[in-house]
């Protein structure tokens, strides 16, 4: 049982690049999410899925999209890089009975440390 | 005013110990607190859910006051092991998918 797994751990962008941050997770949760940690600002919410073809925004949704095709997968896309989206992105899965996936320990994946040149 | 509060530390106390850290939120229809660690350069890991009436795990209590809007984190008997980022967790009413994270407050414990 791997958890919660991201790739890649390290990524390096130039201003303007897109690229794809992969998540997965084998616990067959439901719900998945994307974070973002920055120095000082805490995690923050960037999309969430309750389940296979369903996404919707979080806290800070611009600049990025997300997709479920697939109750294991849930990637991230940077559409066109800034050096703002310079941060560390976590990616966390849990339960979801009855839609209450915030009552549900999240699982972490190892996050992937972006910096956008 | 951010939405969940916590001072940023550094915490530094010696082994042995007791430490406790609050974390303050803003909406008062939150409804649902927990506290997660999170090492350096790790994931975040859940410590505690937190209960109206209070609740233990060990070395740990966490209390929620409703009424002056905080929870706290007690840790007796601090071991080295310890040392880490604690982030406070809150869930508003009907937004039980949207978790609201504190900037977390750091310990060091020392010998």
């Amino acid at each position: 049982n791997a958890g919660v797994t991201q790739t890649p751990k390290f990524q390096v962008l130039k201003t303007g690049q897109s690229m794809t941050l992969q998540c997965a997770q084998d616990m067959n949760h439901e719900y998945m999410s994307w974070y973002r940690q920055d120095p000082g600002m805490g995690l923050r919410l960037i999309h969430y899925s309750v389940g296979a073809g369903i996404t919707d925004q979080g806290e800070v949704p611009n600049g990025y999209n997300v997709s479920r095709s697939t109750t294991e997968d849930f990637p991230l896309r940077l559409l066109s890089a800034a050096p703002s989206q310079t941060s560390v992105y976590f990616c966390a899965s849990s339960y979801s009975l009855g839609g209450l996936a915030g009552y549900y320990e999240q699982y972490f994946g190892p996050g992937t440390r972006l910096t956008v040149t | 005013r951010k939405e969940v509060e916590q001072d940023p530390g550094p915490f530094n106390v010696p082994e042995g110990a007791t430490v406790a850290f609050n974390c303050t939120y803003s909406n008062s229809a939150s409804q649902s607190f927990f506290w997660y660690r999170q090492d350096c350069r790790k994931e975040p890991k859940l410590l505690m859910s937190v209960y109206s009436s209070g609740n233990e795990d060990g070395r740990f209590t966490a209390q929620l006051n409703r009424a002056s809007q905080y929870i706290s984190l007690l840790i007796r008997d601090s071991k080295l092991s310890d040392s880490a980022t604690y982030l406070c967790v809150v869930i508003r009413s009907g937004t039980a998918s949207k978790l609201t994270f504190g900037t977390g407050t750091r310990l060091q414990v020392t010998l």
